[in-house]
């Protein structure tokens, strides 16, 4: 079946350096893909919409100069937390869509856990 | 904007026993698709079961069914002969596809839902 593969799945990184999370589909084209952020014992949050070969859309409230997304390819995209701070600790997850229907269902990626100290 | 509601935070019941999650939700959209998805302590996200709003059929996945009320904005999820492996947190999740692509899910709040041995 479709796997989307989400690298690192675990990272620590200092206050005000950057971190960067890729998103990959191993064996389907994404023409989309969405970024979600999920603090702990809470829900997902959209973050932003990666488009293949355009800008991202980034939903109300989210720093599209903190979080940068490029979406170089139809089978990758990266999310690059930039300057981090102790807040921005969280889980980020991906997810893919394989096509424009209903019938091709998103696939997540395992997640990474983002530690700022 | 699309809300969706989860109002109970955790339940737990015997294994075997059946157990039925509640969600509502709340748009202005009239055609627009409905997820449950399981979120193991992993934290990977596991698609459940799935429907589309202009289907007055109320989808089932072996064990898993749903109870879809459109008029009442309803999305309940019930799930029979409970197993121990079936304790996760459980999210309702809402998308509508414009542009010719899927938007982001909306996500609830989630229930944790413990399977008694």
């Amino acid at each position: 079946g479709a796997v989307v593969s989400q690298h690192p799945s675990r990272v620590i990184c200092k206050s005000g350096t950057s971190v960067k999370i890729e998103c990959r589909s191993l064996d389907f084209q994404a023409t989309t893909m969405f970024w979600y952020r999920q603090f702990p014992k809470q829900s997902l949050m959209l973050m932003a919409t990666s488009n293949e070969g355009s800008k991202a859309t980034y939903e109300q409230g989210v720093e599209k100069d903190k979080f940068l997304i490029n979406h170089a390819s139809l089978t990758l995209s990266t999310l690059t937390v930039t300057s981090a701070h102790p807040e921005d600790s969280s889980f980020y997850i991906c997810s893919a869509s394989k096509g424009q229907g209903f019938n091709s269902p998103l696939h997540f990626g395992n997640g990474t856990r983002l530690t700022v100290t | 904007a699309q809300t969706v509601t989860q109002s109970q935070p955790e339940m737990s019941v015997q294994e075997a026993e059946t157990v039925t999650l509640s969600c509502t939700y709340d748009t202005s959209e009239n055609n627009y698709y409905l997820f449950w998805y399981k979120q193991p302590p992993s934290r990977q996200m596991i698609l459940v079961i799935r429907q589309e709003a202009y289907k007055q059929q109320n989808a089932t996945e072996n064990r898993f069914s749903v109870n879809f009320q459109k008029a009442a904005k309803s999305f309940s999820l019930k799930i029979s002969d409970s197993q121990l492996g079936d304790t996760a947190m459980y999210f309702c999740a809402f998308m509508t596809y414009s542009g010719g692509g899927a938007d982001g899910l909306t996500f609830g709040k989630g229930t944790h839902l413990i399977i008694q041995p």
